[in-house]
């Protein structure tokens, strides 16, 4: 099946720092891309869509100036979380379908934030 | 937000017996999945029905859909502890969209 990855698979940073977690799909060009996120014990919650070469769309209650996303190129979208704060740590997971084929998604392993 | 709210929310079983998820969504949808997560990492896909498909099968794995009642079920048969994990439903609304996920189903599995 298709792959997507994400790197890093783990990040711990500081209080007010920015932090970048890539998404990359492997083997197929993607124009969308969708950004969750899952907090302990909870299920994943759409963050934003990701549209390349246009601006993301951001799901209600998600600070558009916060989590930046840039989707530059079909096989790659960045999440940046910027001025990171204890509240964000969570894990960031991204998912992407192959472009023209809207049967499924294929989702990335996931990075686990820890603001300190 | 969130489409879909499984239940019950967790179950306990010894291996071998069944276990059964059920997971409700609001609106109309087009396709309808199933996840497994294992704590702390990634997503498992385990299978796909259609909108207009009513039972399909995988291995030990037996999804239905009942889009009149909105809702869905996962039977695990003969189950083992390495089933023990969260299962969640996800729906998509139209093609290419984002999937919407239920709160999960965790299921421990004893020996």
């Amino acid at each position: 099946g298709a792959v997507v990855s994400q790197h890093p698979s783990r990040v711990i940073c500081k209080s007010g720092t920015s932090v970048k977690i890539e998404c990359r799909s492997l083997d197929f060009q993607a124009t969308t891309m969708f950004w969750y996120r899952q907090f302990p014990k909870q299920s994943l919650m759409l963050m934003a869509t990701s549209n390349e070469g246009s601006k993301a769309t951001y799901e209600q209650g998600v600070e558009k100036d916060k989590f930046l996303i840039n989707h530059a190129s079909l096989t790659l979208s960045t999440l940046t979380v910027t001025s990171a704060h204890p509240e964000d740590s969570s894990f960031y997971i991204c998912s992407a379908g192959p472009s023209g084929y809207q049967e499924t998604q294929y989702f990335g392993p996931g990075t686990r934030l820890l603001v300190l | 937000s969130q489409q879909g709210e499984e239940d019950p929310q967790a179950l306990s079983i010894q291996e071998g017996e069944n276990a059964t998820m059920n997971c409700s969504y609001k609106t109309s949808i087009n396709n309808l999945q199933w996840y497994r997560q294992n704590s702390g990492r990634g997503l498992v896909h385990l299978i796909l029905i259609r909108s207009n498909e009513r039972e399909k099968h995988s291995g030990r794995l037996r999804v239905t859909l009942d889009t009149s009642k909105k809702s869905s079920s996962l039977l695990i048969t003969a189950s083992r502890a390495a089933d023990t994990a969260s299962y969640f439903c996800a729906t998509d609304l139209t093609a290419g969209t984002a999937l919407i996920f239920g709160k999960g189903t965790t299921l421990s599995v004893s020996s």
